[in-house]
């Protein structure tokens, strides 16, 4: 199975902020990598698709980098709805395992 | 409306099975394969498996094979996980998804509570 490896695990921050978080795979996975928003008691949401691909309606502030085994998400000016767990996945082969998660406290 | 509705929490008795239904509206229910993934109570998200509405064997992770199925019923636009053998560590929330182009989980159910206690 692949491994994803995100850091931080936790990461506190200020509104108006740029944070980002890293994603790593433990084999190459192309652009086959997919970033997810969650808040509590909600089912996650899509933000970015093949690596890079912003969803339909999804802010703009959110990016997405990267390609092989190395991927990070971006957030520009934080915003206070912005506070959640980030999870990126792996969609290359099955089973399509997510990284652990990363808690965003503002 | 495109949706996707997942059937109530159940508490389940260890040993036990459990049947999660979730039914697809407002889009071509054989067009996107849907995939189940479970979260146990402030833990990560973990793939199980996938389905293909129009047909063919589902795929599901090893770590469930032998005690996990899915089928589809197009005539009801439904999917269905089954889980026996049930312990405490299954007691999660179990969540459909839809995939689509580029691999996206684009669409998600609400998700249902299992729960399996004593």
């Amino acid at each position: 199975d692949i491994e994803m490896t995100q850091s931080p695990s936790s990461r506190s921050a200020s509104v108006g902020d740029r944070v980002s978080i890293t994603c790593r795979a433990s084999q190459n996975i192309l652009i086959y990598l997919n970033w997810y928003q969650q808040k509590p008691g909600k089912a996650p949401k899509l933000l970015i698709y093949a690596a890079s691909t912003l969803e339909n309606g999804v802010a703009s502030r959110f990016s997405g980098s990267g390609s092989g085994t190395d991927f990070t998400l971006t957030i520009s000016d934080l915003q206070p709805e912005d506070l959640a767990t980030y999870y990126c996945q792996q969609t290359s082969t099955t089973p399509h395992t997510f990284g652990q998660g990363t808690k965003l406290e503002i | 409306q495109v949706q996707l509705v997942q059937s109530g929490a159940e508490v389940k008795k260890p040993g036990a099975s459990v049947k999660v239904s979730c039914k697809a509206s407002g889009y071509t229910f054989s067009n996107y394969y849907l995939h189940w993934v479970r979260q146990a109570p402030g833990q990560g998200l973990e793939w199980m498996g996938l389905i293909n509405p129009g047909g063919g064997s589902p795929t599901y992770a090893q770590k469930f094979q032998g005690r996990v199925s899915m089928t589809s019923d197009t005539s009801t636009n439904t999917v269905s996980l089954d889980l026996s053998s049930l312990r405490s560590g299954d007691t999660a929330v179990y969540y459909c998804a839809r995939v689509g182009i580029y691999s996206k989980f684009d669409l998600w159910g609400q998700g249902t509570l299992v729960t399996v206690s004593s």
